[in-house]
């Protein structure tokens, strides 16, 4: 079975650090494209960062310089670290795979979210 | 940076009527970049469709895309109770790379 699952979440105050782990299995993990999305207490979905399967990586412009996204593909796991937090990094965080080479842009599988609360 | 405008915001309807769920972009976005999702209460997104016309895995055929340019819909021919959720188009840009809608809340009337 595909599966996403997400930890590390917590309570952590403004000015603190996080680090999110997203366990991947029953697919070819090193071969896809990973995301992280988050999303508000009663708000809508927001990107955060994307890292390709040669680990090159993307950030959303409210966390460049903030968060790093990062994987292992011998432990099939990915990484988000969050430095210098805010109270508006408050959420539910998901990570989200993207196959790679079909000519399309999606996200195929989703964990089932960890949660941030910075206070 | 693209932004996308999702309406109506709320729609309600009633089962086995039809909705249709519109996003428009504020550019040109490729057909092949636009994906729908759907998110029920205290559950992750479901991809629907991809490409903005390609129904992923396991979704049912009732569930229909279409569009390009700016304006791309998401029609649910003949609604089942549990479609009643929140709808997010997203699309794949340069910078950033990816965006979604503020979503549609598609409730029962």
């Amino acid at each position: 079975e595909v599966q996403l699952v997400e930890s590390g979440g917590g309570l952590v105050q403004p000015g603190g650090s996080l680090r999110l782990s997203c366990a991947a299995s029953g697919f070819t993990f090193s071969s896809y494209w990973m995301h992280w999305v988050r999303q508000g207490p009663g708000k809508g979905l927001v990107w955060v960062s994307r890292i390709s399967d040669e680990s090159s990586t993307t950030y959303a412009d409210s966390v460049k310089g903030r968060f790093t996204i990062y994987r292992d593909n011998a432990k099939n796991t990915l990484y988000l670290q969050m430095n210098s937090l805010r109270a508006e990094d408050t959420g539910v965080y998901y990570c989200a795979s993207e196959p790679t080479h079909t000519g399309y842009y999606y996200m195929d599988v989703w964990g089932k979210g960890t949660t941030v609360t910075v206070s | 940076e693209i932004v996308l405008t999702q309406f109506p915001g709320t729609l309600s309807l009633s089962p086995g009527e039809g909705a249709t769920l519109s996003c428009r972009a504020s550019q040109s976005v490729s057909s092949k970049y636009v994906a729908w999702y759907q998110q029920k209460p205290g559950q992750a997104p479901r991809l629907l469709i991809f490409g903005s016309s390609n129904r992923a895995t396991g979704i049912p055929d009732r569930f229909s895309g279409s569009g390009s340019g700016t304006d791309f819909t998401l029609t649910i021919s003949s609604l089942e109770p549990e479609d009643f959720a929140v709808y997010y188009c997203q699309q794949y840009g340069s910078s950033p790379p990816n965006t979604f809608g503020q979503g549609t809340r598609l409730e029962i009337k």
